[in-house]
């Protein structure tokens, strides 16, 4: 247990739609990262939260939107959803700001885009 | 674009043969991190490597960084089933950007 947790586990919807993933980063982690995992294209890097502020984007599409809380928990908003989404979607923690740190994977929440 | 290839895309041993998956970048890594990641799992942190020519061991898994910080290699010595899963690099490029760029993995399937 990575002390990562991350909510739905499974998530089915249609297209067209919208959803939330939500993600609790481990105690004291002050980054959170969220990532897709999908068979064809890897493990790809979405955007980086640090302390409430958008640090560092990847490939993130204009449909999808990040924020980070007070709290310091993290949702992804995926909307105009399309089959392509299909996916694994990870969050990651660190304790700090910068990629030398080692970065902590929640279980993920598998999407599926029917 | 930048992007950090691994080969093989997947390897199958006997259990008690070795194991070696490279990393390979088209650009300058600042820092190399493996992760490991068991079937149906998420994603564990295994290293870093950051210095030129670095070499680190954990038990039977040995990590190279190269002299020109491009590529990385791991190397399980006696793959144990225990060792089964996709083995990821992940590398920063150079300058300002923060990302971490992952590699395309390497599954490891171990017969006992």
């Amino acid at each position: 247990d990575s002390g990562v947790t991350q909510t739905p586990k499974h998530l089915i919807t249609a297209t067209g739609q919208r959803v939330t993933l939500r993600c609790s980063p481990r105690s004291g982690d002050l980054s959170v990262y969220w990532y897709q995992q999908s068979l064809d294209q890897g493990l790809q890097f979405l955007i980086q939260y640090y302390n409430g502020e958008e640090r560092a984007k990847g490939n993130i599409l204009e449909r999808f939107s990040a924020q980070q809380f007070p709290d310091l928990h993290s949702e992804l908003n995926l909307s105009s959803l399309e089959l392509g989404d299909s996916a694994l979607y990870f969050c990651a923690s660190s304790v700090g700001q910068d990629s030398y740190n080692e970065q902590f994977f929640g279980p993920g929440t598998r999407l599926t885009v029917l | 674009g930048q992007q950090v290839m691994q080969i093989p895309q997947y390897q199958h041993v006997q259990e008690g043969e070795d194991f070696t998956t490279y990393c390979n970048s088209s650009t300058t890594l600042s820092n190399i991190q493996w992760y490991k990641q068991r079937p149906g799992g998420h994603p564990v942190f295994l290293i870093q490597l950051v210095k030129s020519g670095e070499v680190k061991k954990q038990k039977r898994l040995t990590f190279q960084f190269g002299e020109a910080k491009k590529n990385s290699s791991l190397h399980i010595t006696a793959t144990q089933t225990t060792d089964v899963g996709t083995y990821f690099c992940a590398g920063r490029v150079g300058g300002a950007t923060n990302k971490l760029i992952f590699g395309t993995g390497t599954l490891l399937a171990v017969q006992p």
